[in-house]
């Protein structure tokens, strides 16, 4: 399992910058990443997912790199926002082939602080 | 579309007392999931429902009953609540949406407070 507390990793930028948050995952048999928001008080909401057989994917001002040698995993924010504040999880998912559910293993979490 | 909705939002229990968490999707999903999130950290799971008929445990199950009630419906059951189960308690669901998609959506959340 991975070590939990109540300190989560913390970055704070200026609106207009770009952020890069990092997450690092342990399970090699993982082929599915997924990449949430959770702004304070709402559940968590998607953002963008990669499979194992990809090690980038884009979407609307974000993009998730993938790198599969080291087990890291990536999201980019581009022109960062203050309605982009918010926790942001990545989850991991290691029986998504094929099948209609899948459980996730969530890590820690990093709060994003966007300064006007 | 009202997504993945949960009753109540927020619940104050006393130690040994019994609820139930409610959860409703209008996806037509095939799986739903029930989670708690505790200060500081990420989601855990406490039980799945692959499908309709079928549950099985998470991460974190013990303390915890479910019922898979129709396709829409999931439930989250405390028979004697205990403090440690103070916790924020989230509902999920996800199903085929074209090929190679697992993405769960999740529900507002259950502010559950155990004194």
């Amino acid at each position: 399992g991975e070590s939990v507390g109540l300190h989560l990793p913390t970055l704070s930028v200026q609106e207009g910058d770009n952020s890069i948050i990092n997450c690092a995952y342990s399970n090699s048999a993982s082929d599915y990443f997924i990449w949430y928001k959770q702004e304070s008080g709402k559940g968590p909401q998607f953002i963008i997912d990669i499979r194992s057989n990809m090690d980038k994917r884009q979407g609307q001002r974000v993009t998730v790199l993938l790198n599969k040698t080291v087990k890291h995993l990536s999201l980019q924010i581009a022109a960062t926002q203050p309605g982009d504040s918010a926790v942001y999880f990545c989850a991991e998912n290691a029986n998504a082939g094929g099948t209609s559910y899948g459980k996730l293993t969530f890590g820690q979490g990093t709060i994003l602080t966007v300064h006007p | 579309n009202a997504g993945v909705t949960q009753t109540p939002k927020f619940q104050v229990l006393k130690t040994g007392q019994s609820m139930t968490l409610q959860c409703a999707q209008d996806m037509n999903h095939n799986s739903m999931y029930w989670y708690r999130q505790d200060p500081g950290m990420g989601l855990r799971l406490i039980y799945y429902s692959a499908s309709e008929g079928t549950t099985d445990k998470g991460e974190v199950p013990n303390g915890y009953n479910v019922s898979r009630l129709n396709k829409r419906e999931f439930s989250l059951r405390l028979e004697s609540a205990a403090p440690s189960q103070t916790s924020v308690y989230f509902c999920a669901s996800s199903g085929f949406e074209g090929v190679g998609t697992d993405t769960q959506y999740f529900g507002p959340g259950t502010r559950l407070t155990v004194l």
